[in-house]
């Protein structure tokens, strides 16, 4: 099956900072890739996704990049707030869901 | 647009005891999942659902758990008996079709399971 890796597992920035977090794939048969936010005691919320047939996508301050080629994908989160602080799991999905192991993320006001 | 409900939000047995939870989906979606998490890690699937069919329960272990969607709507997740590594938040997800794996889903609050 699939298998997803996901970097790093916690990272802290500066309010106001850039944060990136990476995921790579093995299944070249992946066609989608979501980034769900979860905040604590809640489900994941879908915040962006990105589909094969796509290289970026921007979402006022979120933004997903996908390379097929090298099958791994990124989020960016750029001029971060308190409120961004949450886990984020990436995905990648041939034919279910296959999650990272989330990367937990701390904004520092 | 009411989300998607799971009760209850908390349980807590002891191992070899059975637990139930269940799961309302969005109204209209036809597809419906179930996920475990464990601490730490991102949600894996265990059952999924079209309509009342089951399409995919290759990751849930039949010896202990079952699950069912009578009607095509709510959903029930059984684990008879429960062990200890059974602790988990138990994730209810659904989706408008879910004929392919690229439709969106929706998540639930989920149900943390603490097996003492």
């Amino acid at each position: 099956g699939e298998n997803v890796e996901q970097h790093p597992s916690t990272l802290s920035v500066q309010e106001g900072d850039s944060a990136v977090i990476k995921c790579t794939y093995s299944d070249s048969a992946s066609n989608y890739f979501p980034w769900y936010k979860q905040e604590l005691g809640k489900g994941p919320q879908l915040i962006i996704d990105i589909r094969s047939n796509v290289g970026e996508k921007k979402d006022q301050r979120i933004a997903v990049t996908l390379n097929k080629t090298a099958k791994h994908f990124s989020l960016h989160i750029t001029e971060t707030q308190p409120e961004d602080s949450a886990v984020y799991f990436c995905a990648a999905t041939p034919l279910q869901f296959y999650f990272g192991t989330g990367t937990s993320l701390t904004v520092i006001p | 647009e009411a989300g998607v409900a799971q009760s209850p939000r908390y349980k807590i047995i002891e191992k070899r005891q059975s637990v139930a939870f269940w799961c309302n989906p969005i109204s209209g979606h036809a597809t419906l999942y179930w996920y475990q998490q464990i601490l730490g890690q991102g949600p894996k699937l265990l059952i999924q659902f079209q309509n009342n069919g089951v399409v995919d329960d290759s990751q849930l272990p039949k010896d202990r758990f079952s699950a069912e969607r009578l009607k095509g709507v709510d959903s029930t997740l059984k684990i008879q008996p429960a062990k200890l590594e059974d602790s988990a938040v138990y994730l209810c997800a659904s989706s408008l079709a879910g004929r392919t794996s690229t439709d969106t889903q929706y998540f639930g609050p989920g149900t943390r399971l603490t097996v003492l």
